[in-house]
C-alpha cells in the first residue's frame, strides 16, 4: 500500500527556520520529491532525494533516510512568500518511475 | 522559460457530458502525466504516458477516462461521462526522463461538474 504522512499545518515567523517532516510507507520507491504549492496554483519543484543524506539548495534543504522511511524539508530565513503548502511525494507507483504519490501537504503560514 | 500549458483554465459541464482537457507539454519532454486534486485534498496520480501509450494508471483512471496525443504537441485527457465527483483541478505534467527528474506541472484546469 501507499501511505505518506506529513503534518497538516505549521506556523513560523519571518526570518526563522522551519522543518517539515514526512514519513512514508510505499510499495515502490525510487526517490522522494518536495514540491511547493501556493493556493490555487500548480505544484513547483523544490528538491529531490534518492540517496540518504542532505541535499542543499539555497534556503531550502531536504534530507532522506531510506531505512527509516523519513524525510524532512528545511526552510531557512523564512520569507512571507514562503507561505504555501509543501508536498512530500514519493516517486514510483508499483515500482514505476516517474509517477508521484503525494502526501496531503503541509500548509505553512509565515507570520511577521 | 519553457512551461506546460493547459486549456481551458476553467470548465463547467453538466453531469453526463464528455469533456476534453488539453495540455501542451514542454517540447523536448517525452513523459507525460495527468494528476487531479479535489478541493482541499491531496494531489492524486491518474496516468502516465510514454511513446504513445499508457505506462501506468491508478485505480481512479477507470474506463471513463482516456488519454491521447493526437499530434506532436498536444496531450489530452477525456472524461467520457462526467460525474459530480469528477469536479477537481486537473494538472498535466511532463518530464524529460522517466524518474529521478522533476516533473513540470501546468497551471491546471478547474473542472466543475454540475
Amino acid at each position: 500500500g501507499q501511505n505518506i504522512d506529513q503534518p497538516t499545518e505549521m506556523t513560523a515567523t519571518e526570518g526563522a527556520i522551519v522543518q517539515i517532516n514526512c514519513t512514508y510507507q510505499t510499495s515502490g520507491f525510487n526517490g522522494l520529491f518536495w514540491y511547493q504549492q501556493h493556493a490555487g496554483e500548480a505544484p513547483t519543484f523544490l528538491s529531490y532525494n534518492v540517496l540518504d543524506g542532505l541535499e542543499e539548495k539555497g534556503r531550502f534543504s531536504s534530507f532522506l533516510s531510506r531505512s527509516k522511511g523519513y524525510s524532512y524539508l528545511l526552510l531557512k530565513e523564512l520569507q512571507m512568500k514562503d507561505s504555501a503548502s509543501y508536498l512530500c511525494a514519493v516517486e514510483g507507483y508499483g515500482g514505476s518511475q516517474g509517477n508521484l504519490i503525494f502526501g496531503k501537504g503541509t500548509k505553512l503560514s509565515v507570520k511577521p | 522559460e519553457p512551461e506546460v500549458t493547459q486549456t481551458p483554465s476553467h470548465q463547467v459541464t453538466q453531469m453526463g457530458q464528455e469533456v476534453i482537457l488539453r495540455c501542451v507539454p514542454i517540447s523536448n519532454h517525452l513523459y507525460f502525466y495527468w494528476y487531479r486534486q479535489i478541493l482541499g485534498q491531496k494531489v492524486e496520480f491518474l496516468v502516465s504516458f510514454y511513446n504513445n501509450e499508457i505506462s501506468e494508471k491508478s485505480e481512479i483512471f477507470d474506463d471513463q477516462f482516456s488519454v491521447e496525443r493526437p499530434d506532436g504537441s498536444n496531450f489530452t485527457l477525456k472524461i467520457r461521462s462526467t460525474k459530480l465527483e469528477d469536479s477537481a483541478m486537473y494538472f498535466c505534467a511532463s518530464s524529460a526522463l522517466s524518474g529521478e527528474t522533476e516533473a513540470f506541472f501546468g497551471q491546471g484546469t478547474r473542472l466543475t461538474v454540475v
